[in-house]
């Protein structure tokens, strides 16, 4: 069974600062991994969104790197803001596409100190 | 601007009523999903649909749980009869293929 593991489980970091957020897993064979952000009582918000082929991702202040034979994936932010304040969750789609489901991790809680 | 829509946003009820949960898939997507968010579990899969047929409601308990889609613009998640360990807050998402999914924003259920 697929597990997905995000670390920190929190993090806050003054305002401006690059960080850097993971995600490993267990099971390689993913045909794709998605980066959300979910706001307080929010739905999620697709940030990224990388083929297994793929290595990384990028949009505007945030990269997303794929390593599916270690079984790992990092969310880079850049020039950290307060908007960015929210937790993000890493989710992975097995092999075969299809119709299956995402497998969460629990999520980085980030909060961005102004 | 295609949003998945889920009705309600918020329910209270308590122990043993049947609840329903109402999800409209962004006109076009052929795949609608169920999830559930607890702190405890984080977001858990209970069902999924393509062209409106059950692929998968592995992660559902059988007995109390039942998802269908009556038509592509509908799909609806119950609940009977409900208990406290299902507060949750329980997410609808639909997809145009297997690649991406599309949030809605969420029905909170609160079982006293």
């Amino acid at each position: 069974k697929q597990e997905v593991t995000q670390i920190p489980a929190a993090l806050s970091v003054p305002e401006g600062e690059n960080l850097v957020l993971n995600c490993s897993f267990t099971d390689s064979a993913i045909y794709n991994l998605q980066w959300f952000r979910q706001d307080p009582g929010k739905g999620l918000t697709s940030l990224l969104l990388i083929q297994s082929s793929q290595r990384e991702q990028t949009s505007g202040r945030l990269n997303a790197s794929l390593d599916k034979s270690s079984g790992r994936s990092t969310l880079y932010i850049a020039a950290s803001q307060p908007g960015d304040s929210a937790t993000y969750l890493c989710a992975v789609r097995p092999r075969g596409g299809g119709a299956d489901g995402l497998t969460f991790g629990k999520g980085t809680h980030l909060i961005i100190q102004p | 601007d295609a949003r998945v829509t889920q009705t309600p946003r918020h329910k209270v009820t308590e122990m043993g009523q049947e609840v329903t949960m109402r999800c409209q898939p962004i006109l076009g997507h052929n795949t609608v999903f169920w999830y559930r968010q607890t702190m405890m579990q984080g977001l858990e899969l209970l069902a999924y649909f393509r062209n409106r047929a059950p692929l998968d409601d592995s992660g559902m308990p059988k007995d109390r749980f039942s998802a269908e889609m009556p038509d592509a613009t509908l799909a609806t998640l119950k609940i009977q009869p409900s208990e406290p360990r299902d507060s949750a807050v329980y997410f609808c998402a639909s997809g145009p293929s297997s690649y991406e999914q599309y949030f809605g924003p969420g029905t909170r259920l609160t079982v006293t």
